[in-house]
C-alpha cells in the first residue's frame, strides 16, 4: 500500500512564526504536491515538484516555499505564518500518469 | 488552467437509495484523466474511480459508476445502494497528460446518508 504521511495531524503556530510542514511517501513517486483546502473553495495547489530540487508555483504560491532535497520528502514551509494561513494542508503524490495518493493532512491555526 | 464544477455544495440521499453527483470540466483537450475522490470526515482523501477520457465505456466499481459525457464535458458520480459509509465530502478532479503533473479539483459536494 502507498504511504503518504505529514508530520503533523495539528500544528498552532503564533502570527510570524516559521513553520515547516514535512511530507514524506514511500513509493518512488515522481510527483508531490502542497494544496490548502477551505471550505467553499475546495483545494488550492499551492506548490508542486516533479523531481527532486525542482518546483513549480501553483495557484497560491504566495507566502509559502517548498524544499524537495530527497524524492520521499517535500517540505512546506511558512516563513512568516498568518492568520490567512490557517486552513487545512494536504500532501499528496502521484507518479507521472496515475492517480495521487493523499497524507491525512494538517489542520495548522494560526494565532 | 483547467477548471472543474460541482454545482452541489451539499447532497443528502436515504440509506440504500441511489445518488447522483455533478461536475462538469472546462478543457480544450482531448485526452486526459478524471477522478472522483472522497474525503470521509476527518479522514484520508482516498480515490473512487477514474476514467480515460480516450475510453468510451464508463468506469464501474462496485456500487459506484460514472456518467462520461466527453461532448458535454460531463462527469457524474452515482452511487447505489447508498452506506451510511458513503458520508464524505466528493471531490471531482481533472488530470491533463500535458500539464500531467497538475491535477484540478472541484469545490466539492458534502454527501449526507439519512438512516
Amino acid at each position: 500500500d502507498v504511504k503518504v504521511t505529514q508530520s503533523s495531524r495539528y500544528l498552532v503556530k503564533r502570527t510570524g512564526e516559521k513553520v515547516f510542514l514535512e511530507c514524506v511517501q514511500d513509493m518512488d513517486h515522481e510527483n508531490m504536491f502542497w494544496y490548502r483546502q477551505d471550505p467553499g473553495l475546495g483545494l488550492r495547489l499551492i506548490y508542486f515538484s516533479y523531481d527532486v530540487k525542482m518546483k513549480e508555483k501553483g495557484d497560491i504560491p504566495e507566502g509559502y516555499s517548498v524544499s524537495r532535497e530527497k524524492k520521499e520528502r517535500f517540505s512546506l514551509i511558512l516563513e512568516s505564518a498568518s492568520t490567512n494561513q490557517t486552513s487545512m494542508y494536504l500532501c499528496a503524490s502521484s507518479p507521472p500518469r496515475g492517480k495521487q495518493y493523499f497524507g491525512p493532512g494538517t489542520r495548522l491555526t494560526v494565532t | 488552467a483547467q477548471t472543474v464544477t460541482q454545482s452541489q455544495p451539499e447532497m443528502s440521499v436515504q440509506e440504500a437509495e441511489t445518488v447522483t453527483l455533478s461536475c462538469t470540466y472546462d478543457t480544450s483537450e482531448s485526452d486526459y484523466y478524471l477522478f472522483w475522490y472522497k474525503q470521509p470526515p476527518s479522514r484520508q482523501m482516498i480515490l473512487v474511480i477514474r476514467q480515460e477520457a480516450y475510453k468510451q465505456q464508463n468506469a464501474t466499481e462496485n456500487r459506484f459508476s460514472v456518467n462520461f459525457q466527453k461532448a458535454a464535458k460531463s462527469f457524474s458520480l452515482k452511487i447505489s445502494d447508498s452506506q451510511l459509509g458513503d458520508a464524505a465530502m466528493y471531490f471531482c478532479a481533472y488530470r491533463s497528460p500535458l500539464t500531467g503533473n497538475q491535477f484540478y479539483f472541484g469545490t466539492g459536494t458534502s454527501l449526507t446518508v439519512i438512516p
